[in-house]
């Protein structure tokens, strides 16, 4: 399957600094990627809908100007968490859109996020 | 409204016995695909299985099938001859539309443990 690399895989940081998670398309270029949270005992909920070239799209509820995305080429889109607060402190997880039978969405290893 | 429902917070099964995870969805979208993914306690989320809303059979991949039943609205994931290493979350989720840069709506999850 498609490979889909996340980095860090882990971070510690203090309130009020600001954190960039790079998720990567390993195995092919990708038009289209995901960003999703997830907190502890929870499922995954989508954040936003990161499109090359253009902005992203933000899910209702979702901060634009507090989680940047940035999805500049065909392999790599950012998440940065602007200011980041101890209610930050998730697992990020990204997704890359496959295009084919099965339309499938791979996902990346995710970042586990801790805002002291 | 809750797109996709899991009712079963954990599920216990024998090592080597069946198991079947309920999901139900709702939508009005003729055209939809149904998915499940694992979750490990690492946090990766694995790409399990896939129904199309046309599919006439059931998916099957390996020891897992899709017991899809569209007038009941229900996915079940079936997983035949259950391993220790089964032991996970597993979500399904839901893609209103074909094509794979619609989003995924994810469902609360069921955690399973499988018991030597």
């Amino acid at each position: 399957g498609a490979v889909v690399s996340q980095h860090p895989s882990r971070v510690i940081c203090k309130s009020g600094t600001s954190v960039k998670i790079e998720c990567r398309s390993l195995d092919f270029q990708a038009t289209t990627m995901f960003w999703y949270r997830q907190f502890p005992k929870q499922s995954l909920m989508l954040m936003a809908t990161s499109n090359e070239g253009s902005k992203a799209t933000y899910e209702q509820g979702v901060e634009k100007d507090k989680f940047l995305i940035n999805h500049a080429s065909l392999t790599l889109s950012t998440l940065t968490v602007t200011s980041a607060h101890p209610e930050d402190s998730s697992f990020y997880i990204c997704s890359v859109a496959v295009a084919g039978i099965k339309e499938t969405q791979y996902f990346g290893p995710g970042t586990r996020l801790l805002v002291l | 409204a809750q797109k996709i429902t899991q009712t079963q917070p954990g599920m216990f099964v024998q090592e080597k016995e069946a198991v079947t995870l309920d999901c139900t969805y709702d939508t009005s979208d003729p055209s939809y695909g149904l998915f499940w993914y694992k979750q490990p306690s690492s946090g990766e989320m694995i790409f399990l299985i896939y129904q199309g809303s046309y599919d006439q059979q059931n998916a099957t991949e390996g020891r897992y099938s899709l017991n899809f039943q569209k007038a009941r609205k229900s996915a079940n994931l079936v997983i035949s001859a259950s391993q220790l290493g089964d032991s996970a979350m597993y979500f399904c989720a839901m893609r209103e539309g074909f094509g794979g840069y619609n989003k995924l709506i994810f469902g609360a999850g069921t955690r399973l443990a499988v018991h030597p």
